[in-house]
Parts: C-alpha cells; structure tokens; sequence
C-alpha cells in the first residue's frame, strides 16, 4: 500500500541555519503530498502542499518541491527560526480515495 | 477558519471504562476521521466517515468503535479501556470537492491516559 518515510529526527539547529527534512513516498499512481506542522500542545496544521510532479509549495519560507523521478518531497527553509520548532510530518493522498498516510514525524528543535 | 473541535485536551481513565471521545467541526465537511498518534509511529488511522451514520475501518479499529448520528460530530469510543490504549487522539474533517480534496483539518487533540 502507499506509505510515507521521513527522516528521523530529532533534529537540533541553531536560529538563521539551513533546514532539510527528507521524505520519500511509494504510491500507485499520482498522489497529492502534504508537510503539516505540530507545534507542542496543538493539532496538526497544514504547512503546504503539492498536487502534481514538479509543483512547488511553499508557506512561511518553508518549501517543498514533489518530484515524482526520485519519489520525494523534502522540506527546506533557509533560514530557522526558534518559532519554528515543531513537529513536521510529511503525508500523502491518492486521488482515488480520501485516506491520507503519515510518516512517523520530525521534532525539530531551533536554538537561540 | 475551520474549527475542529475535541472535547476534552486531557483525560485520565481507569482500566475496563468506557470512554467517549467527541469531535466537532463547523465547516460543513462529509468526511471525518479518528487517528492516534504515537511517539515513532506517525499518525494512524482508526476510523473514518464519509457520511452521517456511515463508518469504515482504519489500519487500527480493534478495540474501538464510532458513532456518526449527525454530520458535524463523530464520536471515538473505547468500549473497554486497556493501558495500551493510552495515547493522543486526533480528530480531522475534510471536505469532498475537487479542489479542495484531501487537505485534512485537525482539533487540537486528546491525551488519554488508561490507568
């Protein structure tokens, strides 16, 4: 079935440093893909997403780019910020149904 | 907004007790989903509803059941808490549209702990 595999956290940057979260999917035909954000305390939220092979979404200076060839969707910003220290999960949806997948999660922790 | 709404943000409960989780949102969407999230192991599914009284399996249903008896609620229950089932419960809705489809609204969560 489809799956989600993101890299394992958790991961510690300084503020204003380069953040690279990896996620690589398997799914059948061309599914649509998601990054949500859980900041401690709170639900899920969606930080962007991607419909089809090469779209890029961003939000927040956050960005994604689905590239179908090598069946990822890594999540970069160029610059952290202590607020942006969460929980990121990388997820996708088939266009056949409205089930959605989740990798395990990312804790990311931003020091001053 | 979108507003999802979870009963309550903790609960404390005794093995062998019922317990019911309630989940609203007021944005109108058919679909809704219970999940629980466990530290490594992501977010799974454990039921969803994709209409009033309607009901599906998730990857993880045993132990639980749902009730959908109207279309902005749908409630999460544990017939018999175990300790296994201490855990952080999520609620989410989504609407059916074509534009708009698959992009899930989350509550806030419940962390349930079974003693």
């Amino acid at each position: 079935g489809d799956s989600v595999t993101q890299m394992e956290g958790p991961v510690t940057l300084s503020e204003e440093a380069f953040l690279t979260i990896n996620c690589t999917y398997t799914a059948t035909g061309y599914p649509s893909l998601f990054w949500y954000v859980q900041y401690p305390g709170e639900g899920l939220q969606l930080l962007l997403k991607a419909t089809k092979a090469d779209d890029k979404g961003s939000n927040k200076g956050f960005e994604a780019t689905y590239r179908k060839e090598t069946t990822s969707f890594h999540l970069e910003k160029g610059s952290v910020q202590v607020s942006d220290s969460a929980v990121y999960f990388c997820a996708l949806t088939n266009h056949n149904n409205n089930d959605m997948r989740f990798g395990a999660g990312t804790r990311l922790t931003v020091k001053p | 907004d979108v507003k999802v709404t979870q009963s309550s943000r903790y609960l404390v409960k005794r093995t062998g007790e019922k317990v019911f989780l309630e989940c609203v949102q007021d944005m109108d969407h058919e679909n809704m989903f219970w999940y629980r999230q466990d530290p490594g192991l992501g977010l799974r599914l454990i039921y969803f509803s994709y209409d009033v009284k309607m009901k599906e399996k998730g990857d993880i249903p045993e132990g639980y059941s749902v009730s959908r008896e109207k279309k902005e609620r749908f409630s999460l229950i544990l017939e018999s808490a175990s300790t296994n089932q201490t855990s952080m419960y999520l609620c989410a809705s989504s609407f059916t549209g074509l534009v708009a489809k698959n992009i899930q609204y989350f509550g806030a969560g419940t962390r349930l702990s079974v003693l």
